[in-house]
């Protein structure tokens, strides 16, 4: 069946540092891409997303691409700030199946002054 | 006011009592979620709602039950608290195509003593 993989977490960067959170995702058909993001004591937030292969989808100066040849669709930002510490989910929607919508289980980012 | 309301914001109650939890949306959409975050295992869906007169389990519904009052208002029960129920829950919506995301409410904190 579908599903989403993601990296293990916490990972800890410095701020100004290059962040990439990789995920990848398994599916028969042709799937929706999308990244939230849950800061501490709040529900999840739509950060991006990419709807076919090749989309890059953008937001708040992180940016992920829709790999069909890697089934990948990792999360990077180039240069990270105290205020991105949050936790980052990557999710799946399936675009045959609207009733089939699968999520990673969390990458939890800190980020030091 | 928020997309998504949930309340209470933080609940804690004894095994064995009955608790209400409720959502109300004012996206205007019809499909309505509940979910489930435990540390290390994402989100769970508990179930889902495409009207009001369509209520599916998802695929942790054993001791919750839901009620689905109007569009815009889905509230989720425990009809006899245990403690393995202590989680952070989830209310969402969603649009009906298939590149859209969830709208999250902010979340209900829930421990059952």
């Amino acid at each position: 069946g579908d599903s989403v993989t993601q990296m293990e977490g916490p990972v800890t960067l410095s701020e100004e540092a290059f962040l990439t959170i990789n995920c990848t995702y398994t599916a028969t058909g042709y799937p929706s891409l999308f990244w939230y993001v849950q800061y501490p004591g709040e529900g999840l937030q739509l950060l991006l997303k990419a709807t076919k292969a090749d989309d890059k989808g953008s937001n708040k100066g992180f940016e992920a691409t829709y790999r069909k040849e890697t089934t990948s669709f990792h999360l990077e930002k180039g240069s990270v700030q105290v205020s991105d510490s949050a936790v980052y989910f990557c999710a799946l929607s399936d675009r045959n199946n609207f009733n089939k919508f699968y999520f990673g289980s969390g990458t939890k980012l800190n980020v030091k002054p | 006011d928020a997309d998504v309301t949930q309340t209470p914001r933080n609940r804690i109650t004894k095994t064995g009592k009955r608790i209400m939890l409720e959502c109300s949306q004012t996206k205007g959409h019809d499909r309505m979620y509940w979910y489930r975050q435990d540390p290390g295992l994402g989100l769970r869906l508990i179930y889902y709602s495409f009207d009001v007169k369509d209520i599916n389990k998802g695929e942790i519904s054993d001791g919750y039950s839901v009620s689905r009052q109007a569009q815009a208002k889905f509230s989720l029960s425990l009809e006899s608290a245990i403690p393995n129920q202590t989680a952070l829950y989830f209310c969402a919506t969603r649009g009906t195509e298939p590149n859209y995301g969830y709208t999250f409410g902010s979340g209900t904190r829930l421990t059952v003593v």
